[in-house]
């Protein structure tokens, strides 16, 4: 399967535990994003990345939050000290380069609850 | 700021009927519009993009008109199938972003037999 993956699928932790997942893009794709999405809403914008520059940052995504993409392959979001706000869906998303309009693939996505 | 309106209810259709969903966008002037499906604990899967200079655009059963005028998008599904059951989401590109977008909330479709 050469989709975008994410690891894990789901994750519970305890309140004040840090988690991290990572995400796999489709491999020619040099466009990474993360999205928070919670139940009944669409998916919101965290972070953007072109190849290892993480180029944009959400105000969502607050001092406990760091995403990084080394050599611009995989990345990874860690989250410190959870809250139970942070219970959500964590979906992954890539798309080519070049100008003008395309398409995200998305992943599965990483369901995380804190208890 | 930035808004996106998409139908909160949830719209429920016999199959074989046409459904239609709306997005509606304030403050925006985007070069072009997106259209998702969603399915329970799944990620979003691109559907069409409709560009501004486009009016309508086709894809099998599927059918999406821009109007920048009115600020709206209306997305077709025809010959409705139980299987077009899922969350559709609208998505616009995020104003002095690179490429990331913002999206609606979605509308859920549930199609009868």
């Amino acid at each position: 399967d050469t989709g975008v993956s994410q690891d894990p699928r789901h994750k519970i932790t305890k309140r004040g535990q840090n988690v991290t997942f990572r995400c796999d893009p489709i491999s020619e794709h040099n466009r990474l994003y993360w999205y928070r999405q919670t139940l009944g809403q669409g998916p919101e914008f965290l972070t953007y990345f072109q190849n290892e520059a993480q180029l944009e940052k959400s105000r969502l995504l607050s001092d406990r939050f760091s995403a990084e993409r080394p050599k611009g392959s995989f990345s990874t979001l860690e989250i410190q000290r959870t809250e139970q706000g942070d219970s959500a869906m964590y979906l992954c998303a890539s798309s080519p380069s070049g100008q003008g309009a395309s398409e995200a693939f998305f992943g599965q996505g990483t369901r995380l609850t804190v208890v | 700021s930035q808004k996106i309106e998409q139908n909160s209810e949830a719209l429920n259709i016999q199959e074989g009927k046409t459904a239609t969903l709306t997005c509606n966008y304030t403050n925006y002037s985007p070069a072009y519009l997106q259209w998702y499906r969603q399915d329970p604990g799944r990620g979003p899967v691109f559907l069409l993009l409709i560009r501004e200079n486009e009016k309508e655009k086709r894809k099998e059963r599927l059918k999406v008109t821009f109007d920048t005028t009115l600020k709206q998008s209306l997305f077709h599904i025809t010959a409705s199938q139980p299987a077009d059951s899922a969350t559709y989401l609208c998505a616009l590109r995020r104003v002095d972003s690179g490429y990331a977008l913002n999206f609606g909330k979605g509308t859920s479709l549930l199609v009868t037999p």
